[in-house]
Protein backbone atom coordinates (compact mmCIF):
# COMPACT_ATOMS: atom_id res chain seq x y z
CA UNK A 1 0.00 0.00 0.00
CA UNK A 2 1.52 3.42 -1.21
CA UNK A 3 2.26 5.89 1.73
CA UNK A 4 2.88 9.67 1.01
CA UNK A 5 5.05 12.27 3.46
CA UNK A 6 4.88 15.76 2.97
CA UNK A 7 8.06 17.65 4.18
CA UNK A 8 9.49 20.97 4.49
CA UNK A 9 9.49 24.72 6.13
CA UNK A 10 6.53 25.06 8.54
CA UNK A 11 7.08 29.14 8.39
CA UNK A 12 8.19 31.32 5.33
CA UNK A 13 8.97 34.51 5.01
CA UNK A 14 5.89 36.98 2.79
CA UNK A 15 7.49 37.13 -0.68
CA UNK A 16 10.06 34.00 -0.27
CA UNK A 17 9.73 30.74 -1.72
CA UNK A 18 7.61 27.97 -0.38
CA UNK A 19 9.29 24.05 -1.14
CA UNK A 20 7.72 20.98 -0.04
CA UNK A 21 8.77 17.52 -1.02
CA UNK A 22 6.08 14.34 -1.08
CA UNK A 23 7.98 11.30 -0.33
CA UNK A 24 6.61 7.73 -1.85
CA UNK A 25 6.74 4.86 -0.17
CA UNK A 26 5.11 1.64 -0.67
CA UNK A 27 5.45 1.65 -4.85
CA UNK A 28 6.96 3.13 -7.41
CA UNK A 29 6.55 6.37 -8.47
CA UNK A 30 6.83 5.42 -12.02
CA UNK A 31 4.67 2.87 -11.61
CA UNK A 32 1.13 2.75 -13.30
CA UNK A 33 -0.82 5.49 -14.59
CA UNK A 34 -0.88 7.73 -11.63
CA UNK A 35 -1.02 11.45 -11.73
CA UNK A 36 1.05 12.85 -8.27
CA UNK A 37 -0.97 15.84 -6.96
CA UNK A 38 -0.41 18.81 -4.90
CA UNK A 39 -3.52 20.49 -2.49
CA UNK A 40 -3.94 22.62 0.29
CA UNK A 41 -6.56 23.73 2.83
CA UNK A 42 -6.42 26.61 4.82
CA UNK A 43 -7.57 26.35 8.62
CA UNK A 44 -11.18 25.98 8.56
CA UNK A 45 -11.89 25.98 4.42
CA UNK A 46 -12.15 24.13 2.02
CA UNK A 47 -9.77 22.08 -0.48
CA UNK A 48 -7.87 23.36 -3.72
CA UNK A 49 -6.23 21.82 -6.38
CA UNK A 50 -2.76 23.28 -7.03
CA UNK A 51 -1.72 21.03 -9.96
CA UNK A 52 -0.05 17.49 -10.51
CA UNK A 53 2.71 15.81 -12.56
CA UNK A 54 2.67 12.68 -14.56
CA UNK A 55 5.53 10.32 -14.14
CA UNK A 56 6.70 11.75 -17.88
CA UNK A 57 7.33 14.91 -16.70
CA UNK A 58 4.13 16.74 -17.74
CA UNK A 59 2.24 18.99 -15.55
CA UNK A 60 -0.91 20.65 -15.14
CA UNK A 61 -1.51 23.59 -12.20
CA UNK A 62 -4.62 25.68 -11.48
CA UNK A 63 -4.66 28.69 -13.61
CA UNK A 64 -5.72 30.81 -10.64
CA UNK A 65 -2.03 29.33 -9.44
CA UNK A 66 -0.36 29.09 -12.50
CA UNK A 67 2.33 31.74 -12.29
CA UNK A 68 3.56 31.03 -8.87
CA UNK A 69 3.57 27.37 -8.81
CA UNK A 70 6.01 24.82 -10.55
CA UNK A 71 5.91 20.83 -9.43
CA UNK A 72 9.05 18.38 -10.47
CA UNK A 73 9.53 14.67 -10.10
CA UNK A 74 12.28 12.50 -8.86
CA UNK A 75 12.11 9.12 -9.81
CA UNK A 76 15.41 8.12 -8.54
CA UNK A 77 14.42 9.44 -5.06
CA UNK A 78 10.86 8.56 -5.82
CA UNK A 79 9.52 11.73 -4.54
CA UNK A 80 7.81 14.82 -6.11
CA UNK A 81 8.26 18.32 -5.45
CA UNK A 82 6.37 21.85 -4.84
CA UNK A 83 7.10 25.17 -5.53
CA UNK A 84 5.57 28.54 -5.17
CA UNK A 85 6.73 31.08 -5.24
CA UNK A 86 6.43 35.07 -4.27
CA UNK A 87 4.21 33.42 -1.01
CA UNK A 88 1.90 35.83 1.09
CA UNK A 89 -0.66 35.32 3.95
CA UNK A 90 -3.12 33.87 1.33
CA UNK A 91 -0.87 31.02 1.10
CA UNK A 92 -1.10 29.98 4.90
CA UNK A 93 -2.55 26.85 4.51
CA UNK A 94 -2.43 22.69 5.15
CA UNK A 95 -0.38 21.25 2.07
CA UNK A 96 -1.18 17.62 0.85
CA UNK A 97 0.02 15.75 -1.76
CA UNK A 98 -1.93 13.06 -2.96
CA UNK A 99 -1.77 10.35 -6.04
CA UNK A 100 -4.74 10.19 -8.33
CA UNK A 101 -6.01 7.27 -10.26
CA UNK A 102 -7.88 9.31 -12.52
CA UNK A 103 -8.79 12.93 -12.81
CA UNK A 104 -9.91 13.98 -9.56
CA UNK A 105 -9.98 10.36 -7.60
CA UNK A 106 -7.34 10.37 -5.61
CA UNK A 107 -6.75 7.06 -3.42
CA UNK A 108 -3.85 8.11 -1.28
CA UNK A 109 -3.40 11.13 0.65
CA UNK A 110 -0.40 12.32 2.74
CA UNK A 111 -1.23 13.45 6.09
CA UNK A 112 -0.47 17.01 5.18
CA UNK A 113 1.82 19.74 6.50
CA UNK A 114 0.96 23.33 7.42
CA UNK A 115 2.79 25.94 5.95
CA UNK A 116 2.34 29.84 7.76
CA UNK A 117 3.67 32.33 6.17
CA UNK A 118 4.69 34.82 8.35
CA UNK A 119 7.18 37.75 8.90
CA UNK B 1 -16.67 30.48 -4.99
CA UNK B 2 -16.40 26.58 -5.23
CA UNK B 3 -17.76 25.39 -8.87
CA UNK B 4 -19.24 22.89 -7.05
CA UNK B 5 -21.67 24.01 -4.80
CA UNK B 6 -22.75 21.90 -1.28
CA UNK B 7 -24.93 22.81 1.71
CA UNK B 8 -22.55 23.70 4.55
CA UNK B 9 -23.87 21.68 6.78
CA UNK B 10 -26.43 18.32 7.45
CA UNK B 11 -27.43 16.51 10.45
CA UNK B 12 -29.08 13.66 11.64
CA UNK B 13 -29.49 11.34 14.66
CA UNK B 14 -28.11 8.04 15.10
CA UNK B 15 -29.66 5.30 12.09
CA UNK B 16 -31.08 8.07 10.22
CA UNK B 17 -30.12 8.37 6.46
CA UNK B 18 -28.24 11.53 5.78
CA UNK B 19 -28.06 13.07 1.75
CA UNK B 20 -25.53 15.41 0.70
CA UNK B 21 -26.09 17.01 -2.62
CA UNK B 22 -23.01 18.84 -4.89
CA UNK B 23 -24.45 20.79 -7.86
CA UNK B 24 -22.29 21.19 -10.76
CA UNK B 25 -22.35 22.16 -14.24
CA UNK B 26 -22.11 21.08 -18.15
CA UNK B 27 -18.02 21.54 -17.89
CA UNK B 28 -17.96 19.32 -14.38
CA UNK B 29 -20.68 17.17 -12.89
CA UNK B 30 -22.55 16.39 -16.02
CA UNK B 31 -19.66 15.41 -18.08
CA UNK B 32 -17.55 13.56 -16.02
CA UNK B 33 -17.39 11.55 -12.79
CA UNK B 34 -17.84 12.48 -9.36
CA UNK B 35 -15.57 11.25 -6.20
CA UNK B 36 -16.46 11.90 -2.48
CA UNK B 37 -13.54 12.32 0.41
CA UNK B 38 -14.43 12.18 4.29
CA UNK B 39 -12.44 14.37 6.10
CA UNK B 40 -12.60 13.49 10.25
CA UNK B 41 -11.05 16.38 12.43
CA UNK B 42 -7.93 16.71 12.22
CA UNK B 43 -7.11 14.47 9.59
CA UNK B 44 -6.29 14.30 5.59
CA UNK B 45 -9.25 13.63 3.37
CA UNK B 46 -10.05 9.72 2.52
CA UNK B 47 -11.65 8.63 -0.22
CA UNK B 48 -15.04 7.90 0.36
CA UNK B 49 -16.91 7.17 -3.08
CA UNK B 50 -15.47 7.15 -6.35
CA UNK B 51 -16.81 6.96 -10.27
CA UNK B 52 -19.87 8.72 -8.71
CA UNK B 53 -20.85 5.23 -7.34
CA UNK B 54 -17.78 3.01 -6.00
CA UNK B 55 -16.82 2.09 -3.18
CA UNK B 56 -13.16 1.53 -2.60
CA UNK B 57 -12.84 -1.66 -0.44
CA UNK B 58 -13.35 -0.85 3.08
CA UNK B 59 -15.72 1.21 2.87
CA UNK B 60 -18.96 0.88 4.60
CA UNK B 61 -21.83 0.09 1.81
CA UNK B 62 -23.94 2.45 3.97
CA UNK B 63 -21.88 4.99 2.24
CA UNK B 64 -23.53 5.42 -1.36
CA UNK B 65 -23.22 7.75 -3.93
CA UNK B 66 -25.42 8.82 -7.56
CA UNK B 67 -24.80 11.47 -10.08
CA UNK B 68 -27.87 12.82 -12.47
CA UNK B 69 -27.03 15.62 -15.09
CA UNK B 70 -25.44 18.10 -13.27
CA UNK B 71 -25.56 17.01 -9.84
CA UNK B 72 -24.48 14.30 -7.44
CA UNK B 73 -25.48 13.51 -3.84
CA UNK B 74 -23.71 11.11 -1.26
CA UNK B 75 -26.29 9.36 1.36
CA UNK B 76 -25.52 7.64 4.47
CA UNK B 77 -27.86 5.03 5.70
CA UNK B 78 -27.56 3.97 9.80
CA UNK B 79 -25.71 7.31 10.60
CA UNK B 80 -23.40 6.58 13.23
CA UNK B 81 -21.43 9.08 15.79
CA UNK B 82 -18.03 8.37 13.99
CA UNK B 83 -19.63 9.75 10.30
CA UNK B 84 -19.24 13.20 11.74
CA UNK B 85 -17.02 14.67 9.52
CA UNK B 86 -16.40 16.89 6.93
CA UNK B 87 -17.92 15.70 3.23
CA UNK B 88 -16.50 17.10 0.06
CA UNK B 89 -17.19 16.42 -3.47
CA UNK B 90 -14.90 16.73 -6.25
CA UNK B 91 -15.10 16.06 -9.96
CA UNK B 92 -12.71 16.90 -13.19
CA UNK B 93 -13.54 20.38 -14.98
CA UNK B 94 -13.58 20.23 -18.34
CA UNK B 95 -13.13 24.29 -18.37
CA UNK B 96 -10.64 24.37 -15.98
CA UNK B 97 -8.40 21.15 -17.14
CA UNK B 98 -8.01 20.35 -13.60
CA UNK B 99 -10.32 18.79 -10.78
CA UNK B 100 -12.51 21.08 -8.71
CA UNK B 101 -13.92 20.65 -5.25
CA UNK B 102 -17.24 21.24 -2.95
CA UNK B 103 -17.11 23.42 -0.24
CA UNK B 104 -17.73 21.22 1.79
CA UNK B 105 -20.57 19.58 4.41
CA UNK B 106 -20.18 19.60 8.00
CA UNK B 107 -22.01 16.86 8.82
CA UNK B 108 -23.48 16.74 12.41
CA UNK B 109 -24.74 13.41 14.47
CA UNK B 110 -26.77 14.57 16.73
Amino acid sequence: QVQLQESGPGLVKPSQTLSLTCAVSGGSISSGTYYWNWIRQPAGKGLEWIGRIYTSGSTNYNPSLKSRVTISIDTSKNQFSLILSSVTAADTAVYYCARARYLAWFDSWGQGTLVTVSS
Amino acid sequence: QSALTQPPSASGTPGQRVTVSCSGSSSNIESNTVNWYQQLPGTAPKLLIYSSDQRPSGVPDRFSGSKSGTSASLAISGLQSEDEADYYCAVWDDSLSGPVFGGGTKLTVL
